[in-house]
């Protein structure tokens, strides 16, 4: 059973372009949370998805960061338009239900320059 | 606001010499405290979850206890393989995301 994939595992983005993270969770699993890690900080939630559904996003930026969990593939986080301070660890992580032990997946190290 | 604060942010330990790490939290109604360790540059790793005060797990060296207010991970004649960050996560009632210390960053001298 493969754990949580996440791809890539680091990208480098020119200002104004766009990031796409992807992550597919482990087997059986259809809960999705996505966090940012920034150097020498913690974990930072930013949003929770079930299956086509956004169920949090209150750790979202407003502008610019969006994410989704189809029925079908990966879940995407989503940023446009990437400044230098988007530079950071985002992790994906899956658990089988509200409650119980998530998974983390490597993360994508994004370097915004 | 439901808050998670690790103690000591950072401890060195002699290989063998076993130590306790803290974790406080304040939410109304725990629903799940989650230990993780996290080597540099890896995502964590999931060791231990914790329900219900009085509670207690165990897997090699480490184990953990949980009270109504904190939980403690202790290591037991730790080696230099168990350096590394472990982070401490708590899930409330009626929200499903895991709220993460800061963590606490072991070193273990050979």
């Amino acid at each position: 059973n493969a754990g949580v994939m996440q791809n890539p595992r680091h990208l480098v983005r020119r200002r104004g372009q766009e990031a796409r993270l992807r992550c597919s969770p482990m087997k059986g699993h259809s809960h999705v949370y996505w966090y940012r890690q920034l150097p020498e900080e913690g974990l930072k939630f930013m949003v929770y998805l079930q299956k086509e559904n956004i169920i949090d996003e209150s750790g979202m930026p407003k502008e610019r960061f969006s994410a989704e969990f189809p029925k079908e593939g990966p879940s995407i986080l989503r940023i446009q338009q990437v400044v230098r301070g988007d530079s950071a660890a985002y992790f994906c992580a899956s658990s089988e239900g509200a409650g119980t032990e998530a998974f983390f997946g490597q993360g994508t190290r994004l370097t915004v320059v | 606001e439901d808050q998670v604060t690790q103690s000591p942010e950072a401890l060195r330990l002699q290989e063998g010499e076993s130590s306790s790490l803290n974790c406080s939290y304040t939410v109304s109604g725990l629903r799940g405290l989650f230990w993780y360790r996290q080597d540099p540059g890896k995502g964590p790793e999931f060791l231990f979850t914790l329900y219900s005060a009085g509670e207690e797990k165990e897997k090699e060296r480490l184990k953990a206890t949980l009270t109504k207010k904190e939980s403690f991970l202790h290591i037991t004649a730790p080696k230099p393989e168990d350096s590394a960050t472990y982070l401490c996560a708590v899930q409330g009632p009626g929200t499903y995301k895991y709220i993460f210390g800061t963590g606490t960053r072991l070193k273990v001298l050979a």
